[in-house]
């Protein structure tokens, strides 16, 4: 799986869009971009993932670069709920048995 | 809510002892995985099983083991435990051995003094 760089740590006001961005330059044709995050206390949760066109959900939209080499998950109106470490995970969709997680990025939505 | 259950919530234990933790996939789901997340750091994987057998490790000794239960639900088992294995412990189900729609339980907060 390839590798992913991310901000340790990011400020978002509530009601802003937040943009978290996620550097994966050694990324493969057939590998896709997973997001996850986790909130104080609970287990990873699913947010979306993609290839290479924009996906849009309930939960998030993720843009990533033509080159592929980069992606931004973006919550269009955080709120303070969405406080949580966000991590980009790097993939060949149907295969492996592990998640790779890294640090993440650690997002406070403040008032 | 996920759906998948982790018991206990939390758990001490000494240097030296064992520690059993449990785990309940997802209605439907058959393979479990588990990770071990410590404090400021994301999770790492331990091992999945699927159809009753560890399908795959990570990097960890065999102090840790496990179990899958033909009603799918899986143990963890700590042996010899050590100040390092205090950690959060992530259960993981999805289907059919794949791991595209992983969903987490809440973990088990595992302390060792």
């Amino acid at each position: 799986d390839a590798k992913t760089t991310q901000p340790p740590s990011m400020d978002c006001a509530e009601g802003r869009a937040a943009n978290l961005p996620c550097n994966h330059s050694t990324i493969s044709g057939n590998e896709y971009v997973y997001w996850y995050r986790q909130i104080h206390s609970q287990g990873p949760q699913y947010i979306i993932h993609g290839l290479k066109n924009n996906e849009t959900n309930e939960m998030a939209s993720l843009i990533i670069t033509e080159d592929r080499k980069s992606s931004t998950l973006i919550l269009p109106h955080a709120t303070l709920r969405d406080t949580a470490v966000y991590y980009c995970i790097v993939r060949v969709a149907g295969s492996g048995y592990a998640l790779n997680f890294g640090k993440g990025t650690s997002l406070l939505v403040t008032p | 809510d996920a759906g998948v259950t982790q018991s206990p919530t939390h758990l001490i234990k000494t240097r030296g002892q064992q520690v059993t933790l449990r785990c309940s996939p997802k209605s439907g789901h058959d393979t479990v995985s588990w990770y071990q997340q410590a404090l400021g750091q994301g999770p790492q994987f331990i091992f999945q099983y699927y159809e009753e057998e560890e399908r795959q490790r990570g990097n960890f000794p065999d102090r840790f083991s496990g179990h899958q239960f033909p009603n799918y639900s899986s143990e963890l088992n700590v042996n010899a435990l050590l100040l390092g294995d205090s950690a959060l412990y992530l259960c993981a189900s999805s289907l059919d051995g794949t791991i595209d729609e992983q969903y987490f339980g809440p973990g088990t907060r595992l302390t060792v003094t």
